[in-house]
């Protein structure tokens, strides 16, 4: 299952809303997840099952979707979410996107 | 707490093989429904799955890579092993291992439970570089 996110990079400014585009080349229910990556440092799991939030994950970030076809929204920017995001398939083995870098405008 | 961390060779010489172990506590791989994985980044590229292992010793490789690696476990020690073969230039990476939490899908049309598993804790990562 191939995932391909868009856009690969996003610029915007503290305070703003993005949303951030996940598409699986077939069906695969709800069985995502969303990470966020900083450089140097280990994804971190902040969404799963496309819409579910990890515990101790601020409640601006929020996932939606099903099917083929879903998204990630940061809902009021704050500086530390200027990171790169992936979205990851885990319906058929383990498939991650190429990653949307999110910079600051 | 779970935490997880990576050990092995910083560098590591084309045809080689490459062994990494990852140490984890906070959890046990004797425990039903617990899963241990691996996953590579290329410097400046995307995140690439390459193997897991479950509690019963079942595996799963990456279609792409399946001929060159062998995961096992020593769930004593709480560690998960990774190994690959014929390592080249292009292997060159940070390699992570991450804790992997079950969820549970019960299908009616077929009075079954499906399993998926996704990865909610990961390690630091520990970076390889293929080089002569």
């Amino acid at each position: 299952i191939q995932m391909t996110q868009s856009p690969s990079t996003l610029s915007a400014s503290v305070g703003d809303t993005v949303t951030i585009t996940c598409r699986a080349s077939q069906s695969i229910s709800s069985w995502l997840a969303w990470y966020q990556q900083k450089p140097g440092e280990a994804p971190k799991l902040l969404i799963y099952k496309a819409s579910r939030l990890e515990s101790g994950v601020p409640s601006r970030f929020s996932g939606s979707g099903s099917g083929t076809d879903f998204t990630l929204t940061i809902s009021g920017l704050q500086p530390d979410d200027f990171a790169t995001y992936y979205c990851q398939q885990y319906n058929d083995y383990w498939t991650f996107g190429q990653g949307t870098k999110l910079e600051i405008k | 707490q779970i935490t997880l961390k990576e050990s092995g060779p910083t560098l590591v010489k084309p045809t080689q093989t490459l062994t990494l172990t990852c140490t984890f506590s906070g959890f046990s791989l004797y425990t039903n429904g617990v899963a241990v994985g691996w996953i590579r980044q290329p410097p400046g590229k995307a995140l690439e799955w390459l193997a897991l292992i479950y509690w019963d010793d079942d595996k799963r490789y990456s279609p792409s890579l399946k001929s060159r690696l062998t995961i096992t476990k020593d769930s004593s020690k709480n560690q998960v092993v990774l190994s690959m073969t014929n390592m080249d230039p292009v292997d060159t990476a940070t390699y992570y291992c991450a804790h992997n939490i079950r969820e549970s899908y019960w299908d009616p049309r077929y009075s079954s439970y499906y399993f998926y598993y996704y990865m909610d804790v990961w390690g630091k990562g520990t970076t390889v570089t293929v080089s002569s």
